[in-house]
């Protein structure tokens, strides 16, 4: 079982300010993904990526942004929140067709 | 092509009733459907999985059906208990992709 850890869980912050969420695996997956998701809703992927130093966008569009240096880290950015931001974001790592998810960070931007 | 259309969007159950999720894919290049059960607050985890080369996979009271030439999977909840209350999402992906295409999502709540 993946070991993916996220912080922090909770954060609310003002508009305009800038923020980073963490995300960390320990199993070595190549792997890693962004998802957008309201409570209890779709999940919306805004980034993946398939290796260190490489980063894709995912399919909704986002004002985030997000690196891969080392393999067991991929934190996102955002660089001014806005409300519209408030959602919950998850992160996950994939080995063959699984694919195992962070407990969430959930975001409220006032 | 890359969608999975899932069905019921909510569900509500008697306690000890049959819990029954559907799910329906187009792209035949998938290899790998999993069903994932989310609590509130939490991150979705796996629950079971399956491959096309199988028609039922079945642990302990969840059971996935598969049916390959109709592109067709669902998640079958035995002796549904209140809590089993959940969001469940099924996905399917090819093990060489990168994506995982999951299911818009089924409100679950079981009635104790």
């Amino acid at each position: 079982e993946a070991d993916i850890y996220q912080t922090p869980r909770y954060l609310v912050i003002g508009t305009g300010k800038k923020i980073t969420l963490e995300c960390s695996q320990t199993m070595g997956h190549d792997k890693m993904y962004w998802y957008q998701q309201d409570p209890g809703m779709e999940l919306h992927l805004i980034h993946y990526s398939y290796g260190v130093n490489s980063t894709e966008k995912g399919d909704l569009s986002s004002e985030s942004t997000v690196s891969r240096i080392r393999t067991e880290h991929f934190p996102l950015t955002l660089e001014s929140a806005r409300p519209s931001h408030t959602s919950q974001y998850l992160c996950a790592s994939r080995v063959v067709g699984m694919q195992y998810f962070g407990p969430g960070t959930r975001l409220t931007v006032t | 092509q890359q969608q999975v259309k899932q069905s019921p969007q909510s569900l509500i159950v008697q306690k000890g009733g049959i819990s029954i999720i559907n799910c329906a894919y187009e792209n035949t290049a998938f290899d790998y459907f999993p069903w994932y059960q989310q609590f509130p607050g939490k991150g979705p985890a796996l629950l079971i999985a399956i491959r096309p080369d199988v028609s039922e996979k079945k642990e302990g009271r969840f059971t996935i059906s598969f049916n390959k030439s109709a592109k067709q999977f669902s998640l079958h909840i035995m002796d549904s208990q209140p809590g089993d209350s959940a969001t469940y999402f099924c996905a399917a992906s090819s093990t060489g992709g990168f994506k995982t295409i999951f299911g818009a999502g089924t409100r679950l709540f079981v009635k104790a």
